[in-house]
């Protein structure tokens, strides 16, 4: 089982509409958690944290469940400047101090929106 | 603010020649990382390093090796490129640490360096 997976897409949706992207996380022991945009080859962007009580910023929605152990991001009123990777990002904390704030990204999941 | 810079921005080499992709960071980040991203994958973490003088493997370390001599700089060199070795190239930093429980640092990304080998 990989340790990040989301669905490959692509999601095509008319501009306006509402879309849900799930990711699922294998490591119970993940503390961290973020939503990255990846534009057609250019580098991941932040877009944004996780946190525990959910989450929003704008047109986006971010939840977290830790016991089914999946994130999901959902983005309202579409636009088409969005269509975009989305990338599912989990931080599994060293033990000890200083291990290296690794991150464990998705494969992501393409949106594509569409007049 | 420039953030994390990346030279070159593309580069093609012969199988067996070396290089040296640059990196550096002007946030005063402590942790720095080189990743690759092949066509339609995900990306993984070749090394990262915690501070001046510390590095570390990732989950795809072979044919690399990196340096940290100072806080702003994180090279990553291939000594004998090999076709595998084709992919884009992306640096990150990040704060140390974390900040809270469940607040971790995200990592802020150079704009890649797209390399081929033939």
């Amino acid at each position: 089982r990989k340790e990040v997976e989301q669905d490959p897409g692509p999601f095509n949706v008319p501009e306006g509409a509402t879309v849900a992207f799930n990711c699922t996380y294998s490591n119970s022991a993940s503390q961290s958690f973020f939503w990255y945009r990846q534009d057609c080859r250019k580098e991941p962007k932040l877009l944004m944290s996780v946190y525990s009580s959910g989450n929003e910023d704008g047109r986006f929605t971010a939840q977290l469940n830790r016991a089914s152990q999946y994130i999901s991001l959902l983005i309202r009123d579409s636009k088409l400047s969005d269509s975009a990777t989305y990338l599912c990002v989990v931080n599994l904390l060293p033990r000890i101090t200083g291990g290296g704030n690794k991150l464990t990204f998705g494969t992501g999941t393409q949106l594509k929106v569409e007049l | 603010n420039a953030g994390v810079t990346q030279t070159p921005k593309f580069r093609i080499l012969k199988i067996g020649q070396s290089m040296t992709l640059q990196c550096t960071q002007d946030m005063n980040h402590n942790y720095m990382y080189w990743y690759r991203q092949d066509p339609g994958m995900g990306l993984k973490l070749i090394y990262y390093s915690v501070g001046a003088g510390i590095t570390d493997k990732g989950e795809v370390p072979n044919g690399y090796n990196v340096s940290r001599s100072t806080t702003e700089d994180f090279p990553l060199r291939l000594e004998l490129a090999a076709p595998s070795q084709t992919s884009v190239y992306f640096c990150a930093s990040s704060y140390t640490g974390i900040r809270s429980p469940g607040r971790g640092s995200p990592q802020h990304f150079g704009d890649g360096t797209r390399l081929s080998i033939l």
